[in-house]
């Protein structure tokens, strides 16, 4: 079955550093990958999408790569900061019409 | 409206009560997704409705759990017979439709069935 992984464990990472963040996906070839933060008591916010043939994506301090080799998105946030912190769920898509299937989402702590 | 609004934010309700949630999706926005994220857990998708299409209920956990959308506008979950289980917050979202577009999602709707 298929199945998306991220890291459970909190990162955490000191302001002004780069955060990475990893997502696992097994029994899937997506046609796309969208990333969302989601805050405390809020639903996820569309923050990236990145296709198949596209390896890398930026905007402002976000980057997403996507490598279909390996079945892997990276998620890296550039001088982080404090405001940073919250959830990042990973979200393959198939394409078409087909729906979104969230990863459980790493939690992200950018401290002072 | 500006967002995807979704009614009440906070449901309390005694097992075996039925409950209907309201979701208001962005105006235009084809698609309309229903999400339920448990404690602690990722987000399991339950229903979604395209344009005029017959809706994927495939997510739905029992025949307890109905969804309508009218007139293409905004959608109603129902739940009955509520059991403790189905305490979670329900999101609904809703997007232009297909892979290439984002999800608006709402702020959700908290259920507890005591």
């Amino acid at each position: 079955s298929q199945k998306i992984e991220q890291n459970s464990e909190a990162l955490n990472i000191q302001e002004g550093k780069t955060a990475t963040l990893t997502c696992n996906y097994t029994n899937y070839s997506p046609a796309y990958l969208q990333w969302y933060r989601q805050d405390p008591g809020r639903g996820p916010v569309f923050l990236l999408l990145i296709r198949e043939n596209e390896k890398e994506k930026r905007k402002e301090r976000l980057k997403v790569t996507f490598d279909t080799t390996l079945k892997q998105s990276l998620f890296h946030i550039t001088a982080s900061q404090p405001a940073d912190s919250a959830t990042y769920l990973c979200a393959p898509s198939l394409g078409g019409y087909s729906t979104l299937t969230f990863g459980k989402g790493t939690m992200l702590l950018v401290s002072p | 409206g500006a967002g995807v609004s979704q009614s009440p934010s906070n449901k309390v309700t005694e097992k075996g009560k039925d409950v209907e949630l309201r979701c208001d999706p962005i105006s235009g926005h084809t698609a309309l997704y229903w999400y339920r994220q448990s404690l602690g857990q990722g987000l399991e998708f339950l229903i979604y409705f395209q344009g005029n299409s017959a809706p994927d209920k495939s997510g739905l956990p029992s025949d307890r759990f109905s969804a309508e959308r009218t007139g293409g506008s905004v959608s109603t979950l129902t739940i009955q017979r509520t059991q403790q289980e189905d305490s979670a917050v329900y999101l609904c979202a809703s997007s232009l439709g297909g892979g290439v577009y984002g999800y608006t999602f709402g702020s959700g709707t908290r259920l507890t069935v005591v």
